[in-house]
């Protein structure tokens, strides 16, 4: 079946950029995610990329996208203590179903 | 708009109760989804309506879960005779009815079998 993969933890300074990996199996993936989830709430939406895009930039959040090796990262530019947060990739079929398939998350700790 | 609510915020029952949970979305979203989050994992994808059609079901949504949205708004989802494999954060999503699923999470319910 599909699956998406994230490395578990990541830690940076305040200040610097932040870059979280995701790999997923599904070729017809149609649009990938990227959501932001904070201790004991629901999941923030951050945003979103066409399967036949290569870059989508929103404002300090960059996603790259490398179709033919099944690769999506996030970039947080800046990044802040507020930055502070477990983030989910997901991605979305292509063949007309609407679950997502989620990660297991990546959790980010900024340190000052 | 004050987004996706969800109600009860937390609950915790007996193994073996029923247990109900409410779900209402962003007004004039026709799209509505239940997700379950184990700790530590990505949430889970248990079912979608769009409007009161239920669409698309999980094999992990198994004869105890079933999921009503009658009017095409507001919805619930119901567990028969819990288990502690229940336990879990049980969260609603609903999005527009555009071709990229930007799916919207309420602050979920969690729910404890004891």
């Amino acid at each position: 079946g599909e699956d998406v993969e994230q490395s578990l933890f990541l830690s940076v300074r305040e200040g610097d950029s932040s870059v979280i990996n995701c790999t997923y199996t599904d070729s017809s993936s149609t649009y990938l995610y990227w959501y932001k989830q904070e201790p004991g709430a629901g999941l923030q939406l951050l945003t979103y990329i066409f399967s036949n895009m290569d870059m989508k930039q929103d404002q300090r959040l960059t996603v790259l996208l490398n179709k033919k090796d099944k690769h999506l990262s996030l970039r947080i530019a800046d990044t802040q203590t507020g930055d502070s947060a477990i983030y989910f990739c997901a991605d979305q079929q292509g063949t007309g179903r609407r679950a997502l398939t989620f990660g297991s998350g990546t959790r980010l700790q900024v340190q000052p | 708009d004050t987004g996706v609510s969800q109600d009860p915020r937390h609950k915790i029952t007996k193994r073996g109760q029923n247990v109900t949970f409410r779900c209402d979305p962003i007004s004039e979203h026709n799209r509505l989804y239940w997700y379950r989050q184990t700790l530590g994992q990505g949430p889970e994808f248990l079912t979608y309506f769009q409007n009161e059609a239920q669409l698309e079901k999980s094999r992990l949504l198994s004869d105890r879960f079933s999921a009503e949205r009658p009017k095409g708004s507001f919805s619930t989802l119901e567990i028969q005779r819990t288990e502690q494999g229940d336990s879990a954060m049980y969260l609603c999503a609903s999005s527009p009815d555009y071709l990229a699923d930007t799916q919207y999470f309420g602050p979920g319910t969690r729910l404890t079998v004891l």
